[in-house]
């Protein structure tokens, strides 16, 4: 098991909603990437935190946000919320000493919106 | 931009053969490249990465993958798989300016006593 924990595990909600979830990183890890895996696919980077600041964004729209505090902790929120938004929402943490440094992930946050 | 395939679904084999799972990238500069890892219901667990160096890196459980620059391949393998090996796997790449990781669509691994 990694040290990434991520609240609730699982979350039902209605179309139209706001929904945060959240992630707690691995100690010594000041880098956090938010990821959504639809069923069947892959993982698909939505955006990464580094030191509190945003630092990349993938192809998600603004209604999509998040959050870095300075314990390196992470929340992201979805805001209008859709069907096609129903997925597993993967949080990752990393080290910044160099870009060959894996990510380690939580165990995921299941969204269905109904 | 970068890119992963993984051109089988899903890879059949009994227990006790070798297994392969194939990958191939694209990526602009020298890359990085990940397998990991999903059981059900569970995050992703790293198995292994090359950064540079030799060819043949090995991961966690018995698995090592093969770097082929020509071929742009990555593929994972295992001499001898277990039953316990049936899982989702994933390969991922990213390119030395730190963008974030680009996976796969992933391979189902099935092993068969």
């Amino acid at each position: 098991e990694t040290g990434v924990t991520q609240s609730p595990t699982h979350l039902i909600k209605t179309r139209g909603q706001q929904v945060t979830l959240r992630c707690s990183s691995q100690s010594g890890h000041n880098t956090v990437s938010w990821y959504q895996q639809a069923l069947g696919q892959g993982p698909q980077f939505i955006f990464q935190y580094y030191r509190e600041e945003e630092n990349g964004r993938g192809n998600f729209p603004p209604r999509f946000s998040g959050l870095q505090f300075p314990n390196y902790s992470s929340e992201l929120n979805v805001n209008a919320l859709e069907l096609d938004d129903s997925a597993l929402y993967l949080c990752a943490s990393s080290t910044r000493q160099g870009e060959a440094t894996e990510a380690f992930f939580g165990q995921g946050t299941r969204l269905t919106v109904v | 931009a970068q890119s992963v395939a993984q051109p089988e679904d899903q890879v059949n084999v009994a227990e006790g053969n070798p297994l392969t799972v194939k990958c191939t990238y694209s990526v602009s500069g020298n890359p990085y490249l990940f397998w990991y890892v999903q059981y059900p219901n569970r995050g992703l667990q790293f198995l292994l990465k090359y950064i540079t160096g030799d060819n043949l890196v090995k991961g966690s459980y018995g698995f090592e993958a093969e770097f082929n620059k020509s071929q742009t391949s990555f593929h994972l393998k295992k001499p001898s798989a277990l039953v316990s090996d049936s899982a989702l796997y994933f390969c991922a790449v990213r390119d030395i300016r730190n963008t974030p990781l680009v996976f796969g669509k992933g391979t189902r691994l099935s092993v068969i006593a």
